[in-house]
């Protein structure tokens, strides 16, 4: 079946800090990755996303590129913010099936 | 921009007692997704519409839920009876048409079975 998975949180990190959260995938065929993100108090909002290998998803200074040969989409940011504390989700879809989630694994930034 | 709305924003309730949650996707958005997302893990899917119709509810347990989009506009998903086990956040999710498209979260119903 389709799964994700993703390392274990929390991860605690200091202001400028580089942040690399791992994710692996099982699908079938070629799906879309997406990396979703949960603020404090808020719903999921879309992060990045690519939809074919080799493809790079970039958003608010974070990346992710699609890696078919590893089945991997880790999130990275050169220098994260107190702003970026929250959730992370990496998801996907096969095609014309809803989003599979992973775990989420909970960053936290300190000044 | 425009938003989903969900309702209540938190609901208690004892086992056994019914309870309904409600959400209106973004205007124009054809598909709808209902989610549970339970402390510590990521969301899983219950139910999804494509208009009024339901379109995949094979991990909705259809002994005690069920969920409703009888216009092919707002939602309605409902626990009766409510088992402590159901204690979880509640996501609604639309997007413009199929599986694939970006999502769109509400902010989800917190709910606590006592």
């Amino acid at each position: 079946g389709n799964s994700v998975t993703q390392m274990e949180g929390p991860v605690t990190l200091s202001e400028e800090a580089f942040l690399t959260i791992n994710c692996t995938y099982t699908a079938t065929g070629y799906p879309s990755l997406f990396w979703y993100v949960q603020y404090p108090g808020e719903g999921l909002q879309l992060l990045l996303k690519a939809t074919k290998a080799d493809d790079k998803g970039s958003n608010k200074g974070f990346e992710a590129t699609y890696r078919k040969e590893t089945t991997s989409f880790h999130l990275e940011k050169g220098s994260v913010q107190v702003s970026d504390s929250a959730v992370y989700f990496c998801a996907l879809t096969p095609g014309n099936t809803p989003l599979v989630f992973g775990k989420g694994t909970r960053l936290s930034v300190i000044a | 921009e425009a938003e989903v709305a969900q309702s209540p924003r938190y609901k208690i309730t004892e086992k056994s007692q019914a309870v309904a949650f409600w959400c209106d996707p973004i205007s124009g958005h054809a598909t709808l997704y209902w989610y549970r997302q339970i402390l510590g893990q990521g969301p899983e899917l219950l139910v999804q519409f494509q208009d009024e119709s339901v379109v995949d509810d094979s991990q909705l347990p259809k002994d005690r839920f069920s969920a409703e989009r009888l216009k092919g506009v707002d939602s309605t998903l409902k626990i009766q009876p409510a088992e402590l086990g159901d204690s979880a956040m509640y996501l609604c999710a639309s997007s413009e048409q199929g599986a694939g498209e970006k999502l769109f979260f509400g902010s989800g119903t917190q709910l606590s079975v006592l």
